[in-house]
């Protein structure tokens, strides 16, 4: 079936500006986590959305940062008055939640510039 | 404080020679690692992965290694190919984390495999 999907593909905003990304994991996927990778560095976890449970959300950098997953399937990212150190490629991840079912599927991502 | 460590920023291999990555993790509750190879704007696609009750798992070319007592994995690929050149990222999980089974990733290899 089809992998995760992500829009847009690429961003370019200005500072100050509201942005929201958009993810569609894989159908029947429960499990759905949105990382962030900077310039050269490694993948960075934002956060995790469990069936209809609470996300959790102890990765996101500052409370400009939100995501909503409506339905339990399609997820938004939403970046408040964006800043220049916002600028990455946002991941998003699905897993079908099971317990051992540990492998996380990467949609293409979102590359951000925030000017 | 980086909880996986990938020492080697790059690595430059002859085709048909072996490949080995490795990845250094700090944390001792993690118990299920990963391998990802990303090409450029892409998103990660896994590539084998082992449980901390294994210390080796195969997979056509590709094999990971587990050692516990020195908190280290490495993978190896043999016999790499051109086509294998890609950014490699090791990841860690922890099943007691409550986001849910959320990866923390090393900082990527970047793998050349020369003709």
């Amino acid at each position: 079936g089809a992998g995760v999907s992500q829009s847009p593909s690429n961003k370019v905003t200005e500072k100050g500006k509201d942005v929201e990304l958009r993810c569609d994991p894989i159908s029947g996927h429960t499990a759905l986590y949105w990382y962030r990778q900077s310039l050269g560095q490694g993948l960075e976890f934002l956060i995790y959305f469990q069936g209809n449970s609470a996300p959790d959300k102890s990765g996101l950098p500052s409370d400009r940062f939100s995501a909503e997953r409506t339905g339990g399937s399609v997820s938004t990212l939403t970046i408040q008055r964006t800043q220049q150190e916002d600028s990455a490629v946002y991941l998003c991840a699905s897993t079908p939640g099971l317990a051992g079912a540990k492998t996380q599927y990467f949609g293409p991502g979102t590359r951000l510039l925030v000017l | 404080d980086q909880q996986v460590k990938q020492n080697s920023p790059s690595l430059s291999v002859q085709e048909g020679r072996i490949s080995i990555l490795n990845c250094d993790y700090t944390n001792s509750m993690f118990d299920y690692f990963l391998w990802y190879k990303k090409y450029p704007a892409e998103g990660p696609t896994f590539l084998i992965s082992i449980s901390s009750i294994k210390d080796k798992n195969e997979d056509g070319r590709f094999t990971v290694f587990l050692n516990k007592s020195a908190k280290h994995l490495s993978l190896h690929i043999v016999p790499s190919q051109p086509g294998d050149s890609a950014v490699y990222f090791c990841a860690a999980s922890a099943s007691y984390n409550n986001a849910g089974n959320m990866l923390t990733f090393g900082g990527g290899t970047r793998l050349m495999v020369k003709p």
